[in-house]
């Protein structure tokens, strides 16, 4: 069963539109989330996370929202941009356990 | 600093055929793993180690072994492979940091090794 849910396989953005990537998990034990950005032919990047005490972490473009009592944490980038077209992960850990990685998001940002 | 490095970048085998795939981090972190990415399964862990000479099971590691000889370094062998390991591996390192009073992880990636089992 999955922990970590992206329910969206792909996305497509208008640039200079605000991109929204969503993410929903089903422990509630999980007390930091991240989210990667992944090229073609590349290995995935950290770009952002959230410790399970905020709601929101906001980095330049992209702000984290993580809303614990719906399970639910989104990836806003405002505004995109081409070079933001790439698969996301959401992912998730708990404590000292493993992190637990969504299937992906693929944002197409269109010119 | 290279960071995570991954060899080979891209192999061809028979099926039966054995391999190993070397991943080595220049950071000193003591957490490595292994991914395999499949379209649309995400990234799915076979097996992680904590530090040199331990290793443990993932998600998915039948048909996998690995070794930690060495802090810097975390080998995956392919004893027989098979066609269903046809897929793109990806090392990961990380070290572990208190946040808040949680100890939280941020793993880096290598950059994948393709793998096509014939």
């Amino acid at each position: 069963d999955q922990q970590v849910k992206q329910n969206s396989p792909s996305l497509s953005v208008q640039e200079g539109r605000i991109s929204i990537l969503n993410c929903d998990y089903t422990n509630s034990m999980f007390d930091y989330f991240l989210w990667y950005k992944k090229y073609p032919a590349e290995g995935p990047t950290f770009l952002i996370s959230i410790s399970s005490i905020k709601d929101k972490n906001e980095d330049g473009r992209f702000t984290v929202f993580l809303n614990k009592s719906a399970k639910h944490l989104s990836l806003h980038i405002v505004p995109s941009q081409p070079g933001d077209s790439a698969v996301y992960f959401c992912a998730a850990s708990e404590g000292d356990d493993k992190i637990i990685f969504g299937k992906g998001t693929r944002l197409h940002i269109l010119p | 600093n290279a960071g995570v490095t991954q060899t080979p970048k891209f192999r061809v085998l028979k099926t039966g055929q054995s391999m190993t795939l070397l991943c080595a981090q220049d950071m000193n972190h003591e957490y490595m793993y292994w991914y395999r990415q499949d379209p649309g399964m995400g990234l799915r862990l076979i097996h992680y180690s904590v530090g040199e000479g331990t290793t443990a099971k993932g998600e998915v590691p039948d048909g996998y072994n690995v070794s930690r000889l060495k802090k810097q370094n975390f080998l995956l062998g392919l004893e027989s492979a098979a066609p269903s390991q046809t897929s793109v591996y990806f090392c990961a390192s990380s070290y572990r940091r208190s946040l808040g009073g949680f100890q939280h992880e941020t793993q880096y990636f290598g950059p994948g090794t393709r793998l096509l089992v014939l």
